[in-house]
């Protein structure tokens, strides 16, 4: 079964440091999204991604954040300046059409900030 | 901000039927009843969505009150791999690709 992959799965990075966190969704969907999960707190809705553009961004997904979809298959997420507080799992996700299509999600990239 | 009620935990025996409830009383006519779970930290994975009729896929039945005010997922016989935190998520559709809202869940523990 076809499925959303991240990469890496582990990433340690110093604070201020710019990261970037990798994703290939699955490959006819058109819908992508990013999320993320402070470790014991909710999943959260960062940004939704649709023809090149973002569709929807939360509070959370402030200037330091940013959204690309650079060829066919890849989706990142760009961090500029990384703080304590941006470690978390982060999750990518896609859909495939309009309407109902369920979120796909991949694994995540565990993002530790020091 | 989630539209759902849910137990925080639940137990279950293995080989037993595993039901979930959650509670969406203010519940649209637009919005769809949309289940997930998450184990360990791992990505969330889709169970099953409906509207207001009854649901059945490989992994779960959903059940759906009349009145759309609540509903049950349900897992036939558990495994000890069905220990996860389970998501209820009410997700309005207007013909985009519209996002989900997560809640707390519910811990369910399968136990031998």
């Amino acid at each position: 079964e076809p499925e959303v992959t991240q990469t890496p799965s582990h990433q340690v990075t110093q604070m201020g440091q710019e990261v970037i966190l990798r994703c290939v969704p699955i490959s006819n969907h058109l819908y992508f999204y990013w999320y993320r999960q402070i470790l014991g707190q909710k999943v959260e809705f960062l940004v939704s991604f649709y023809n090149n553009e973002i569709s929807e961004k939360s509070e959370i997904f402030d200037d330091q954040f940013s959204v690309e979809r650079p060829d066919g298959s890849n989706f990142t997420l760009k961090i500029r300046s990384t703080k304590l507080e941006d470690s978390a799992m982060y999750f990518c996700a896609s859909s495939e059409r309009q309407g109902t299509s369920p979120l796909h999600f991949g694994n995540g990239t565990r993002l530790t900030v020091t | 901000d989630a539209k759902t009620t849910q137990p925080t935990s639940m137990d279950c025996a293995e080989g037993r039927a595993a039901n979930l409830p959650c509670n969406h009383s203010t519940i649209s006519g637009n919005e769809y009843v949309y289940w997930y779970r998450q184990i360990h930290s791992q990505g969330p994975q889709y169970i099953i969505h409906g509207l207001k009729n009854n649901e059945t896929n490989e992994m779960a039945s959903l059940i759906i009150t009349e009145d759309r005010k609540s509903s049950t997922l349900i897992l036939p016989h558990a495994t000890l791999r069905d220990t996860a935190v389970y998501y209820c998520i009410v997700r309005l559709i207007q013909g985009g690709s519209e996002k989900l809202v997560f809640g707390k869940g519910t811990k369910l523990t399968v136990n031998p």
